[in-house]
């Protein structure tokens, strides 16, 4: 199956800034990717998906893009807020889950 | 979405005992789900519940150790035997639907605390 990982586990930013959260995987054949949000006591919240026929898909605020290349894709969070702070993950289609990035925001 | 439902919420167990986690969702779904997750870790997934058959465990995972239910549709089981300290953590179900998305549903998880 795939291995999929974080580069960094905690970023800190300002409100109204841009965050992105990057993602590795191991696996080329891996064909679907999502990414979650959990806040604290919280299970997984889905956020976007993106299938590997894609480069780039965007939703309310937020914007994921695979490199299918490097085998990399993140998520961009367009003026984060307060309410974004939260542990983000990708997974890959058998339910693998990254190691998670922390993202704080600061007012 | 699905509203999923998981009994107990929290729990503190004595070493060597057992505890039955249950999960409740309010629709059919196709799969079902049980993940650990340790404390500031990610989600490692433990197996999934198949309805009237046996299990599929990721390595790692034994069925003797984490014996799972699935009656029906809407309901599973999950026992985590002989408790040990290591096992303590939250334990999620999660579950996903047939609409060709892998998006999956996750309950609000369950905190065991051995000791």
């Amino acid at each position: 199956g795939e291995n999929v990982g974080l580069h960094l586990p905690t970023l800190s930013v300002q409100e109204g800034d841009n965050s992105i959260i990057n993602c590795a995987y191991s696996n080329s054949a891996s064909d679907y990717f999502i990414w979650y949000k959990q806040e604290s006591g919280k299970g997984p919240q889905f956020i976007i998906d993106i299938r590997s026929n894609m480069d780039k898909r965007q939703g309310q605020r937020v914007t994921v893009l695979l490199n299918k290349t490097v085998k990399h894709l993140s998520l961009q969070i367009a003026a984060t807020q307060p309410g974004d702070s939260a542990v983000y993950f990708c997974a890959g289609p058998t339910g693998r889950f990254g190691a998670g990035t922390r993202l704080t925001v600061k007012p | 979405s699905a509203v999923i439902s998981q009994k107990p919420s929290r729990d503190i167990c004595q070493r060597g005992t057992s505890l039955t986690i249950q999960c409740q969702v309010d629709s059919q779904v196709t799969m079902m789900f049980w993940y650990r997750q340790q404390p500031g870790q990610s989600l490692t997934l433990i197996a999934t519940a198949n309805q009237g058959s046996e299990a599929t465990y990721e390595s790692g995972f034994v069925i003797d150790k984490f014996p799972i239910s699935r009656p029906n549709l809407t309901f599973s089981t999950l026992t985590v035997s002989n408790m040990s300290p290591e096992d303590s953590s939250i334990y999620l179900c999660s579950v996903e639907y047939s609409s060709g998305s892998n998006e999956q549903f996750f309950g609000p998880g369950t905190r065991l605390t051995v000791l």
